[in-house]
């Protein structure tokens, strides 16, 4: 069964940093791009950072950019984010995704989700 | 960066009517969107993707349609089950962006 587990949210002060992961199962992380996604509370969806298959490309929403890290480790079979300088703004369920990528086509989608973990900055 | 819209907001229905959300993308997308539903406290679940492709599991009363930038999702007939918030997301290109909402609810 394919299934994405996060874990390491936490309440934090502005400034502070905190590491999520998430692990992956039924599926192997590194044959997939994989991302991050929040949502704030009571809001929509945005979009983080994503890590290719290869891992030669990474993409960051200017939000986070300088700020956050995503990486993997495929002898865990997990994703990480690594947030530093957290703000306020950043408060967030944090969701691990899964994206469906075939080059050249349209079939681009995120087809599987975590669960979530909430991460607060606050003083 | 691409910028996407829904209407509406929010909308309330009966079990058995026919929903129709719509999409605008800020510039062409071509198919590159997709639809997700999320119920409150859950992550969201993929729909559509590629504008009108029935993601695998979801039921048939789901379907989308577009291309460009005005793109919709339509619910044949509105079952208990489908009272969530929808949701359109554009994979076009970097960042990939989510229109706001779209809240269905029980009327």
């Amino acid at each position: 069964q394919v299934q994405l587990v996060e874990s390491g949210g936490a309440l934090v002060k502005p400034g502070g940093s905190l590491r999520l992961s998430c692990a992956a199962s039924g599926f192997t992380v590194s044959d997939y791009y994989m991302t991050w996604i929040r949502q704030a509370p009571g809001k929509g969806l945005e979009w983080v950072s994503y890590i290719s298959s290869s891992g030669s490309t990474i993409y960051y929403a200017d939000s986070v950019k300088g700020r956050f890290t995503i990486s993997r480790d495929h002898a865990k079979n997990s994703l990480y984010l690594q947030m530093n300088n957290l703000r306020a703004d950043d408060t967030a369920v944090y969701y691990c995704v899964r994206r469906y990528y075939s080059s050249g086509s349209p079939h681009d989608a995120f087809d599987t989700w975590g669960q979530g973990t909430m991460v607060t900055v606050s003083s | 960066d691409i910028q996407m819209t829904q209407s509406p907001s929010s909308l309330s229905a009966s079990v058995g009517d026919r929903v129709t959300i719509t999409c605008r993308a800020s510039q062409s997308i071509t198919t590159y969107l997709n639809w997700y539903q999320q119920k409150p406290g859950k992550a969201p679940k993929l729909l559509i993707y590629a504008a009108s492709s029935l993601q695998s599991g979801v039921p048939s009363r789901f379907s989308g349609s577009g291309s460009g930038t005005d793109f919709t999702l339509t619910i044949s007939s509105l079952q208990p089950e489908d009272f969530a918030t929808y949701s359109c997301q554009q994979s076009y290109g970097t960042p990939f962006s989510f229109g706001p909402g779209t809240k269905v609810d029980i009327q």
